[in-house]
């Protein structure tokens, strides 16, 4: 079984507007971490957002908020007031504790293009 | 700091060729880590290393391929006798440190077209 899954190939959003990526995992491992990473044209990935799988609070970073709902195994992305500079593609990835703690899993990505 | 470097940006190679690429990491940065992305999915980790040990190596890393870092600061990854199938997009990325919530940096990749 996939470890993420992004079901969402591309969005479009307009500009200023809010846009949610979706993002569903699935582990066995109480123990785990949720990554959003945003990769432009120019190809690095840039990290965008953490959410601990002990986490009480949904995370925030600026612009972006993690809609971390455990018992449906989801961690979608939200991007408030859209920019032009957000259209990019977009990763969830997650470690999971124990032995595979070295590694990150990601899904197939979701392209966001955002219209002026 | 620059971040993380990779070098080079893009590659194409004949196949049957050997090919190395060179990442260096954010200095300080004792943890390094190799992907594969190919095109239209996910980056796929492929080898990880802890200052110079590599420390895992994920079942997608065959043997023809290799990695090493010596005196645990700039990576090699090099493949030999290249196939079309190694044609992909191969990141680098560092750490400080290890953990659940760590953050991995990455480089922007070398783009490999094996012909």
């Amino acid at each position: 079984a996939q470890k993420i899954t992004q079901t969402q190939p591309g969005m479009f959003v307009q500009e200023k507007e809010a846009v949610t990526l979706d993002c569903t995992y699935d582990t066995s491992d109480p123990s785990y971490g949720l990554f959003w990473y945003k990769q432009p044209s120019s190809g690095e990935m840039i990290f965008l957002i953490y959410q601990g799988s002990y986490d009480q609070q949904n995370a925030t970073e600026g612009r972006y908020s993690l809609n971390f709902q455990k018992a449906r195994k989801s961690a979608n992305l939200v991007i408030s007031a859209s920019q032009l500079g957000d259209s990019a593609m977009y990763f969830c990835a997650m470690r999971e504790g124990g032995a595979g703690a070295n590694n990150l899993f990601f899904g197939t990505g979701t392209r966001l293009t955002v219209i002026p | 700091d620059t971040g993380v470097s990779q070098d080079p940006r893009h590659k194409i190679t004949k196949r049957g060729q050997n090919v190395t690429f060179r990442c260096d990491p954010i200095s300080e940065h004792n943890r390094l880590y190799w992907y594969r992305q190919t095109l239209g999915q996910g980056p796929e980790f492929l080898t990880y290393f802890q200052n110079e040990a590599q420390l895992e190596k994920s079942r997608l890393l065959s043997d023809r391929f290799s990695a090493e870092r010596p005196k645990g600061s700039f990576s090699t990854l090099e493949i030999q006798r290249t196939e079309q199938g190694d044609s992909a997009m191969y990141l680098c990325a560092s750490s400080a440190r290890t953990g659940l919530n760590t953050e991995a940096f990455f480089g922007q990749g070398t783009r490999l077209t094996v012909v």
